[in-house]
């Protein structure tokens, strides 16, 4: 059984306050780390795929970091707006014989405030 | 729009119903899966289809019953179901050639279950 963790569960941030969360995986048979964005009533929608120790990634005001020695990735949102109000969840990647198996964390609800 | 079809968005079924959802993906896509979500959970891995075959099937009960008839649709065949069995299903889509695990997943909206 893969444990993949996030913290924290929830978060109330203020607008323009930066923040992140972190996701823990197993570090042994990596393959790869996804961040997902999912916003009420719409699907999880990809921010990042990574795969390479040491990977930063950005993507506006949201980037990301990745330890897979250690088994863990951060995500960053700098000055955080109303519209980044969604659950951020990460899943971790098995080699199926096809097709990945993703398995998810049950994800950090963030909530930005005006 | 992501790309990824559900039907319907909610259903409502009796324990003696036999139902089925639907997916189809525009995307071209060649790996097809059903998740699911229940309350309180993290999304859960149901089944795995690669070109049109299955390749995973998680332990999921006998009464979810995939079908896969090409790589655009894949249907969730309902019967028999339990009030635990309420849940939120999506569907997602991928294109898995190289099996490096690099490529994102495009989910639908999913489909919001109530066993009655």
């Amino acid at each position: 059984i893969l444990n993949v963790e996030q913290s924290p569960q929830s978060l109330h941030v203020q607008e323009g306050d930066s923040t992140n969360f972190t996701c823990s995986f197993p570090s042994s048979n990596f393959y790869a780390l996804h961040w997902y964005r999912w916003e009420t009533a719409k699907s999880p929608e990809a921010l990042f795929v990574m795969t390479l120790n040491g990977d930063e990634k950005k993507k506006g005001r949201i980037s990301a970091t990745l330890n897979t020695k250690e088994g863990y990735s951060y995500l960053y949102i700098k000055g955080s707006q109303p519209e980044d109000s969604a659950t951020y969840l990460c899943a971790f990647i098995i080699l199926t014989g096809g097709g990945n198996k993703l398995t998810f964390g049950t994800g950090t609800q963030l909530k930005v405030e005006l | 729009e992501t790309g990824v079809t559900q039907t319907p968005r909610h259903l409502v079924m009796g324990m003696t119903n036999k139902k089925s959802l639907k997916c189809e993906q525009h995307l071209g896509h060649n790996a097809m899966y059903w998740y699911k979500q229940s309350a309180k959970k993290p999304l859960e891995l149901m089944f795995v289809y690669n070109f049109k075959e299955q390749t995973e099937n998680n332990s999921v009960p006998s009464r979810f019953s995939p079908e896969c008839p090409n790589s655009s649709h894949l249907f969730l065949h309902l019967h028999t179901l339990q009030p635990e069995d309420s849940a939120l299903y999506l569907c997602a889509s991928s294109q898995e050639t190289t099996g490096t695990g690099n490529t994102e997943a495009f989910f639908g909206q999913g489909t919001r279950l109530t066993v009655v």
